[in-house]
């Protein structure tokens, strides 16, 4: 069946540009999660959704960082005006329900470079 | 706090050979644990979980873990390495916050020597 899926799968932008980086999570996913990798570290949390509502974006490193899912489907991770420190690769992923038990399911992610 | 140490970067085994993994973490709870393994260019995929029970863990791909909760641990075994296990591995915590999402650790870079 279809998992995570994300595009692009690589991105490659100039320091200053906006980039959209989008997520589709399994059909059906209540829970959405964004996730950033920097090169040889863990994921680290970015943001979650619950349907349509964005219930929690701690993890965001700075208003540059903006996210939505606004049908409760699909998610859109946007940065604007890219850093070099931006360059990582974002993970989506998305889970069945809400609360604790919960398995999560990765996307392929998408890999940032800012020149 | 709720954080994962995983403390060895790299390991070296020769195929055939076992192996284990280490992960501490800390965590004022239960804690709900998992192991990953990401190959390059892949997505994490799940190897096994523990939410409560049993604390011997089997997972895909004939791994298995062992939650001590004395020592604060959930260490990641495999009995015979193939070369194709060959991969970044990372044990998580899931939080009890942000919902449910999870904690990583820097991960284990697994490698495979014939």
């Amino acid at each position: 069946g279809a998992g995570v899926s994300q595009s692009p799968r690589y991105k490659v932008a100039k320091r200053g540009q906006d980039v959209a980086l989008r997520c589709d999570p399994i059909s059906g996913h209540v829970s959405l999660f964004w996730y950033q990798q920097a090169l040889g570290q863990g994921p680290e949390f970015l943001t979650y959704f619950q349907n349509e509502a964005q219930l929690d974006k701690s993890g965001l490193p700075s208003d540059r960082f903006f996210a939505e899912r606004p049908e409760g489907s699909v998610s859109t991770l946007k940065i604007q005006r890219t850093q070099q420190e931006d360059s990582a690769v974002y993970l989506c992923a998305s889970s069945p329900l809400t609360g604790a038990y919960n398995e999560q399911f990765f996307g392929p992610g998408t890999r940032l470079t800012v020149l | 706090a709720q954080s994962v140490t995983q403390p060895d970067i790299h390991i070296t085994v020769s195929e055939g050979a076992s192996l284990e993994l280490r992960c501490n973490y800390s965590y004022g709870a239960t804690p709900y644990l998992f192991w990953y393994v990401q190959s390059p260019g892949q997505g994490l995929q799940l190897l096994l979980k523990y939410f409560s029970g049993d604390t011997l863990v089997q997972g895909i791909k004939g791994f298995e873990a062992e939650f001590k909760r004395s020592q604060s641990s959930f260490n990641l075994r495999k009995p015979s390495v193939h070369w194709s296990d060959a991969a970044e591995y990372f044990c998580a915590l899931q939080r009890g916050d942000s919902g449910y999402a999870l904690n990583f650790g820097k991960g284990t870079s697994l490698l495979v020597t014939p």
